[in-house]
């Protein structure tokens, strides 16, 4: 049973275009969302979080959004580079367990020059 | 910081053998993550301990599962005997806390395990 779910496997986006990776959750108790990049061969890295006090986030080129009536998050990526080719993976924070971070399944995004 | 260490970096074994995953922690983080990522079901967490001491390891998928982490520098996970299943991709994650949550976690570059 996903509880976080991407249902992109993959995205393909231009380079220099606005990339936009989704995500879908469960459980309306989750309060914290993260997104981490991740590149072959390496490990997952964090990129960008957001609390659900909030429905908006940016850092730099990385925008995310929460709706929260919807159970929805985006990562929104302006403009997009060729350096961005990676999977993506949305990540919550379940309230009241620690660490315990729960991922999606991933969306691998290809930026094309 | 050298970051999270795992060894090895691949490991090709045939079906029934141990198989023994390495994890060296960021030094100062008091939280140890073991992950497993396959295409079906991305990532996926198995066990975490905090100050060596394991916490859920309701991730786990069956008994031939088995992690410990005797010090704060030291964590392996073990499965015996191994199953061509079981083939994926291993990640362990280390974070320290901020109050009641762990801070951001980060991850090793990952353990390629192919059962044969």
């Amino acid at each position: 049973d996903q509880q976080v779910k991407q249902n992109s496997p993959s995205l393909s986006v231009q380079e220099g275009r606005i990339s936009i990776l989704n995500c879908d959750y469960t459980n309306s108790m989750f309060d914290y969302f993260l997104w981490y990049k991740k590149y072959p061969a390496e490990g997952p890295t964090f990129l960008i979080s957001i609390s659900s006090i909030k429905d908006k986030n940016e850092d730099g080129r990385f925008t995310v959004f929460l709706n929260k009536s919807a159970k929805h998050l985006s990562l929104h990526i302006v403009p997009s580079q060729p350096g961005d080719s990676a999977v993506y993976f949305c990540a919550a924070l379940p309230p009241g367990q620690g660490g315990k971070l729960i991922f999606g399944q991933g969306t691998e995004l290809s930026v094309k020059p | 910081d050298a970051g999270v260490i795992q060894s090895p970096r691949h490991e090709v074994t045939e079906m029934g053998q141990e198989v023994t995953l390495r994890c060296k922690p960021i030094s100062g983080h008091d939280y140890l993550f073991w992950y497993r990522q396959t295409m079906m079901r991305g990532l996926e967490l198995l066990i975490y301990f905090n100050n060596n001491v394991p916490i859920d390891d309701s991730g786990m998928p069956e008994d031939r599962f088995s992690a410990k982490m005797p010090n704060a520098s030291f964590s392996t996970l073990k499965i015996q005997p191994s199953e061509p299943r079981d083939s994926a991709v291993y990640f362990c994650a280390s974070s320290g806390a901020v109050g009641f949550y762990t801070d951001t976690q980060y991850f090793g570059p990952g353990t390629r395990l192919t059962v044969l």
